[in-house]
């Protein structure tokens, strides 16, 4: 059974940067059938999908961060990693990192396994 | 980008009754490309529905689906206590992925 987990710290400066890592068990993030995402969510609101990375490294980032965020891939470690750059008060949400499948009716993917989440506050 | 509109924001409903929750879209999502995930407080959201209107694994059939193009519709036949939750609708049609600003379903 996959599982990925959140880590990284839940108190952020403004202006610094927000650094985070999902660990993947129980699979492989090499087997090259997924995509791995990050997604946000601040206190109270709905769910924004920042971006995604392939095993092989290759990105894709949502317009609204893609000016600030990285994400990357260790697949030695079975993780993937965001950092967010420049970070305000704006930024303070639960952050969750997500398995995208390719769902077998559609055009594309679906968030079938999720991180529990780690909220990241940005606060001086 | 693909904007959702959830409504209504929030449905309070009785154990038992039925539930429907709107989804629109602002352009039409091709080939039924939307997915619903149910959230409780506390937990990441599940995967409820893809395709519009097959349940994902494990998902018990008072869950339906249905639409196409720019409205989907998201039916809970009876509420069970556990179903209170919110509820998110996502397209996957175009990146980037979207998703709605979720309904509420809370207890009268």
């Amino acid at each position: 059974q996959v599982q990925l987990q959140e880590s990284g710290p839940g108190l952020v400066k403004p202006s610094q940067t927000l650094s985070l890592t999902c660990t993947v068990s129980g699979g492989s993030i090499s087997s090259g059938d997924y995509f791995w995402s990050w997604i946000r969510q601040p206190p109270g609101k709905g769910l924004e999908w920042i971006g995604y990375i392939y095993y092989s490294g290759s990105a894709y980032y949502g317009p609204s961060l893609k000016s600030r965020v990285s994400i990357s891939v260790d697949t030695s470690r079975n993780q993937f990693s965001l950092n967010l750059y420049s970070v305000t008060a704006a930024d303070t949400a639960v952050y969750y990192c997500a398995r995208e499948v390719n769902v077998p009716v559609g055009n594309g993917d679906a968030f079938d396994i999720w991180g529990q989440g780690t909220m990241v506050t940005v606060s001086s | 980008e693909i904007v959702l509109t959830q409504s209504p924001g929030t449905l309070s409903l009785s154990p038992g009754e039925r539930a429907t929750l709107s989804c629109r879209a602002s352009q039409s999502v091709r080939s039924s490309s939307l997915a619903w995930y149910q959230q409780k407080p506390g937990q990441a959201p599940r995967l409820l529905m893809y395709g519009a209107s097959t349940r994902a694994t494990g998902i018990p059939d008072r869950f339906s689906g249905s639409g196409s193009g720019t409205d989907f519709i998201l039916t809970i036949s009876r509420l069970e206590p556990e179903d209170f939750a919110v509820y998110y609708c996502q397209q996957y049609d175009f990146r980037p992925l979207t998703f709605g600003g979720g309904t509420r379903v809370e207890i009268k």
